[in-house]
């Protein structure tokens, strides 16, 4: 199973909107509306902010949002924040059920 | 308040095993998938496998297939990664990871990680 596409950065200044990309297969991403996206702090665990393409946990500011168009899903911040600079990563389950992960994007905030 | 808690990590040579645990607490352990996911240093997430709640059906990764068992035992709230045949590949930051429902749909809560190396 391949590794779900992701840009290795993005970048945005204090107060701007940045969307992440996830691009998959019809055996993952397009195939189903398990998508989650994490966020991982340097030294920490990932921390769950979007599941099942669009929804937020509790306690997940609003700014995040998600959305999935055919293969590939998106993760929206608005009005980043310093706090945001982090990794994040795609997942979504496949067709033979497991689990694949995007490579990661690197979010820096200028 | 949902705790996972991994231990048995460290160093081992290639070809060795080690036996990694995850113990569980804030929620009904039984009821829900749990995952092991690994994290290679300054790499990306790999998924590593699975096992169901409420039945216990397992799933692998192909990297591991064959060399890495997952059980649990949810008289304990514990779940285990046995690792065997291990390659220098395999190390890692192995994390504990709950989802969200009794077969696998995503991750909802992860461990703090325990790191397993493999070297001679």
């Amino acid at each position: 199973q391949s590794a779900l596409t992701q840009p290795a950065s993005v970048s945005g200044s204090p107060g701007q909107s940045i969307t992440i990309s996830c691009t998959g297969t019809s055996s993952d991403v397009g195939g189903y509306n398990y998508v989650s996206w994490y966020q991982q702090h340097p030294g920490k665990a990932p921390k769950l902010m979007i599941f099942d393409v669009s929804n937020r946990p509790s306690g997940v500011s609003n700014r995040f949002s998600g959305s999935k168009s055919g293969n590939t899903a998106s993760l929206t911040i608005s009005g980043l924040q310093a706090e945001d600079e982090a990794d994040y990563f795609c997942s979504s389950y496949t067709s033979t059920i497991t689990v694949v992960f995007g490579g990661g994007t690197k979010l820096t905030v200028l | 308040e949902v705790q996972l808690l991994e231990s048995g990590g460290g160093l081992v040579q290639p070809g060795g095993s080690l036996r990694l645990s995850c113990a569980a607490s804030g929620f009904s352990f039984s009821s829900y998938a749990m995952s092991w996911v690994r994290q290679a240093p300054g790499k990306g997430l790999e998924w590593v496998s699975v096992i169901t709640g409420n039945g216990g059906t397992t799933y692998y990764a192909d990297s591991v297939k064959g060399r890495f068992t997952i059980s649990r035992d949810d008289s304990k709230n514990t779940l285990y990664l046995q690792m065997n045949s291990l390659r220098a590949e395999d190390t890692a930051v192995y994390y504990c990871a709950k989802d969200r429902a009794q077969q696998l749909v995503g991750i909802g809560y992860w461990g703090q990680g325990t790191l397993v190396t493999v070297s001679s």
